[in-house]
């Protein structure tokens, strides 16, 4: 079946460090592929989406690119900010489906 | 506003005992999700229903029931709690693949 893999449990850095949180994947299909972020006391909401045709996803600062000979899909910002302390959950769906593959989760923490 | 709204927030309970959370979306999706959220932030569907109709029911005990009046409208049941039921259960809905989840329901279990 599909499966997201997200090795890091947490990452804690500075502000102004840059953010790399490592993704993988795993599929016999083509997927849409997604990055979560859940903020303390909120459920998870969309942050980014990248599908195998446009290979690229940017919002708020964070980029993802998809990388179907690696199947990765790593989440990168150049410069965080204590407000992006949260979960960033990588996860996948099956193109046309609804039902959505959620991996375990990377527990960022910025300090000022 | 539209969203997804759950209620209770918080609910404590003694083991045994039975338990009710709702759930309603006012973004006028088909779809709608539980999912249950552990303490090391796990997230593991549940249920899913489209349209009231059960589409998705992955391997949870018996004592769970979801139960769906309308496609605006998902509730859950727990007959009878257990320690491991204490989580955070949410709610969420779509239309394709961005799933709109609510804030949460956290069951406490004693």
């Amino acid at each position: 079946g599909d499966s997201v893999t997200q090795k890091q449990g947490q990452v804690t850095l500075s502000e102004d460090d840059f953010l790399f949180i490592n993704c993988t994947y795993s599929t016999t299909t083509y997927p849409t592929l997604l990055w979560y972020v859940q903020y303390p006391g909120q459920g998870p909401q969309l942050l980014l989406k990248v599908t195998t045709a446009n290979n690229k996803g940017i919002s708020r600062g964070f980029e993802a690119t998809y990388d179907k000979g690696t199947t990765s899909f790593h989440l990168q910002k150049a410069s965080v900010q204590e407000s992006d302390s949260a979960v960033y959950f990588c996860a996948l769906v099956r193109t046309g489906g609804y039902k959505v593959v959620f991996g375990s989760g990377t527990r960022l923490l910025v300090s000022p | 506003e539209t969203a997804v709204f759950q209620t209770p927030n918080y609910h404590v309970t003694q083991v045994g005992n039975e338990v009710s959370f709702n759930c309603k979306q006012t973004l006028g999706h088909d779809t709608m999700y539980w999912y249950k959220q552990d303490s090391k932030k796990l997230l593991k569907i549940m249920f899913s229903y489209n349209n009231k109709q059960l589409i998705v029911n992955e391997t949870v005990p018996r004592r769970f029931s979801p139960q769906s009046s309308d496609k605006a409208h998902l509730n859950l049941r727990i007959k009878s709690v257990e320690p491991e039921d204490s989580a955070v259960y949410l709610c969420a809905s779509s239309y394709s693949y961005e799933q709109y989840f609510g804030p949460g329901t956290r069951l406490t279990v004693l």
